[in-house]
């Protein structure tokens, strides 16, 4: 199968501090993983491509300089909320993409709660 | 902005009965899949549909794909309280040399005992 992990599943931290989620492919490679947030009983909303080797991809409404995004390797990518406030409290959903294959496989998801 | 929509928002039912969900697009995708997401987890994949008009059988589940690839449909046979979950729609959307994914507004399904 294929497997994705995320550290921490949940955290609490206080407004004004940064954070950092990791996702990470356990079992196979992926040059392209995405980062979703989710708010209670809604949907899944794409943040952001995360492109091994290169600058991630934001989608219109997020802002780079607050959901900094690194892929450094085939196997993690990391989402670095800045400056978080309460309202950026959610849960936060990675996936990834196996290189060369068509599917994308989901993380258990990271709940973040700024106070 | 959303593209798909789902229909109902919320479907609350008894053990036994039958029930539909509706995903629907403007928009021509190039596969559409349905998850099944519980409170806390990561979405889990129960179907890709990438031909128009295709249909799939996953034992009490039914999936179908519209003719012009824009709309989705999921039918549940004979509920069961484990089939209680968010279920949601998602349509791909080729970028390059990965597939996005674009989440419809989901259905949340309660199935009492």
């Amino acid at each position: 199968g294929a497997v994705v992990s995320q550290h921490p599943s949940r955290v609490i931290c206080k407004s004004g501090t940064s954070v950092k989620i990791e996702c990470r492919s356990l079992d196979f490679q992926a040059t392209t993983m995405f980062w979703y947030r989710q708010f209670p009983k809604q949907s899944l909303m794409l943040m952001a491509t995360s492109n091994e080797g290169s600058k991630a991809t934001y989608e219109q409404g997020v802002e780079k300089d607050k959901f900094l995004i690194n892929h450094a390797s085939l196997t993690l990518s990391t989402l670095t909320v800045t400056s978080a406030h309460p309202e950026d409290s959610s849960f936060y959903i990675c996936s990834a993409h196996r290189t060369g294959g068509e599917t994308q496989y989901f993380g258990p998801g990271t709940r973040l709660l700024v106070l | 902005t959303q593209l798909l929509e789902q229909s109902p928002q919320f479907l609350s039912i008894q053990e036994g009965e039958n029930l539909t969900v509706y995903c629907n697009s403007s928009s021509v995708f190039s596969s559409l899949q349905w998850y099944r997401q519980e409170p806390g987890e990561g979405p889990v994949l129960l179907v890709t549909v990438v031909t128009g008009g295709e249909v799939k059988k996953l034992k009490r589940l039914t999936f179908q794909f519209g003719d012009a690839r824009k709309d989705s449909s999921l039918h549940i046979t004979a509920a069961q309280p484990g089939d209680t979950g968010l279920y949601l729609c998602a349509g791909g959307r080729y970028g390059g040399a990965t597939n996005k994914l674009i989440f419809g507004t989901g259905t949340l399904l309660a199935v009492q005992p």
